[in-house]
């Protein structure tokens, strides 16, 4: 079974428009993270918000949140307000286990979701 | 700071040639990774590293070897290359002591074997 799945290949949004990026994962663990990266097409991977297994609340990072439903074991991206500079490439990614381990490192990601944001 | 360093950015190859992609960070992390990232399929982890001499396996470590002999540095070593092994490549690094440990990646090294 995949471990992290994102079922938008692809997706359009309005500037100024919200838009939600879907992300489900399977693990055990009852540790882990969640991580949302964006890359634009220069290629660079650029890490946008982080949610805990054991973290209350929803994650907030300015435009970006993390609309985190343990039981459905979904962590989707939340986008408001899209800007031009938002298309590009995006992906959920997870860590079993604790922070503080070797596991860290050991990132499973999902295949993406291509954004396009227009006018 | 310069963050993660990879070099070089792009590389072609002949089948059977070997090649090291260099990765180097100056943030004092104790972890580091690389990953490769093909066309449909996300990033995979090749092979890791908690710190200075010790190393350990990824989800897809054949045909790679790597060495961490100090704490900036993280070489990873195509013995052999073969088509399959083209790619892009990501060395990321992390500090254990924060809260997520969130990979800071590298700009990526495009690598393409004839």
């Amino acid at each position: 079974a995949q471990k992290i799945t994102q079922t938008q290949p692809g997706m359009f949004v309005q500037e100024k428009e919200a838009v939600t990026l879907d992300c489900t994962y399977d693990t055990s663990d009852p540790s882990y993270g969640l991580f949302w990266y964006k890359q634009p097409s220069s290629g660079e991977m650029i890490f946008l918000i982080y949610q805990g297994s054991y973290d209350q609340q929803n994650a907030t990072e300015g435009r970006y949140s993390l609309n985190f439903q343990k039981a459905r074991k979904s962590a989707n991206l939340v986008i408001s307000a899209s800007q031009l500079g938002d298309s590009a490439m995006y992906f959920c990614a997870m860590r079993e286990g604790s922070p503080h381990t070797g596991t860290a490192s050991k990132l499973t990601f999902g295949t993406g979701t291509r954004l396009q944001v227009t006018l | 700071n310069a963050g993660v360093t990879q070099t070089p950015k792009f590389q072609v190859l002949k089948t059977g040639q070997s090649m090291t992609l260099q990765c180097a960070q100056d943030m004092n992390h104790e972890y580091m990774s690389w990953y490769r990232q093909d066309p449909g399929m996300g990033l995979r982890l090749i092979h890791y590293s908690v710190g200075a001499g010790i190393t350990d396996q990824g989800e897809v470590p054949n045909g790679y070897n790597v060495s961490r002999s100090t704490t900036e540095d993280f070489p990873l070593r195509l013995l052999s290359a073969a088509p399959s092994q083209t790619s892009v490549y990501f060395c990321a690094s992390s500090y254990s002591e924060t809260k997520a440990n969130v990979l800071t990646f590298g700009a990526g090294s495009r690598l393409t074997v004839l």
